[in-house]
């Protein structure tokens, strides 16, 4: 079964400080992985994913994330946070790649941007 | 950009209680989900469709849950008889066709409270 672990379910960091949102996760096939946003009062909103390719992945906002296959771990980051990245991040996974689609979530990480 | 769109955003019911939740999927996606996030809790599967059948459902998604198209556009999730911890938010997510990438676009979610 699948499995995703966020660490730190609260982070806070400084404006213009680097952002880490951590991921781990596990499958027992080649996964696909996905972090989701979440603003208050809104839906989830895609980040960035990975499917196939380059383990480097870019997203919106400016968010980055890469696949580490040896360490099961696809981290969340940023290089310089903003005010309105306040919100939490939730990892996924599923595994598209046996044909199951249903999205396996962490508990996701509540991101405090201080000015 | 389309965006799935649910009703209501927020429901209060009796324990006992039949519910619809409804949602609006982007309309050429092939694909629907239902999620749900327990206050404080993961977001988890429920339930995926396709072709006019179900094709996951977790555990959660026992005989008191049912979904269906009734009109080809609106996808809803029925819950028969409520219970208090029926109360959650409720995402609906669609995807594309594309059976390799498929990224699930969710809904503002539908806010249930059962008492």
């Amino acid at each position: 079964a699948q499995s995703v672990t966020q660490l730190g379910s609260h982070v806070s960091v400084s404006e213009g400080a680097l952002v880490l949102l951590r991921c781990n996760y596990s499958s027992s096939v080649p996964p696909y992985l996905f972090w989701y946003v979440q603003y208050p009062n809104q839906g989830l909103q895609l980040l960035l994913k990975y499917t196939t390719g380059a383990t480097l992945v870019k997203g919106i906002n400016g968010f980055e994330a890469e696949f580490k296959k040896s360490e099961t771990s696809f981290h969340l980051t940023k290089p310089s946070a903003h005010m309105s990245d306040a919100a939490e991040y939730f990892c996924a996974v599923s595994d598209l790649g046996t044909g199951r689609r249903a999205l396996t979530f962490g508990s996701g990480t509540r991101l405090q941007v201080q000015p | 950009e389309p965006e799935v769109t649910q009703t209501p955003s927020h429901q209060v019911t009796q324990m006992g209680q039949e519910v619809i939740l409804r949602c609006v999927p982007i309309s050429n996606h092939l694909y629907f989900y239902w999620y749900r996030q327990i206050l404080g809790q993961k977001v988890e599967f429920l339930v995926s469709f396709y072709n006019n059948e179900i094709s996951e459902k977790s555990e959660i998604f026992d005989d008191q849950f049912s979904v269906e198209r009734p009109d080809g556009s609106n996808f809803t999730l029925k819950i028969r008889s409520t219970k208090l911890e029926d109360s959650a938010m409720y995402f609906c997510a669609t995807g594309g066709g594309q059976a390799k990438e498929e990224t699930q676009y969710f809904g503002p979610g539908t806010r249930l409270l059962v008492l």
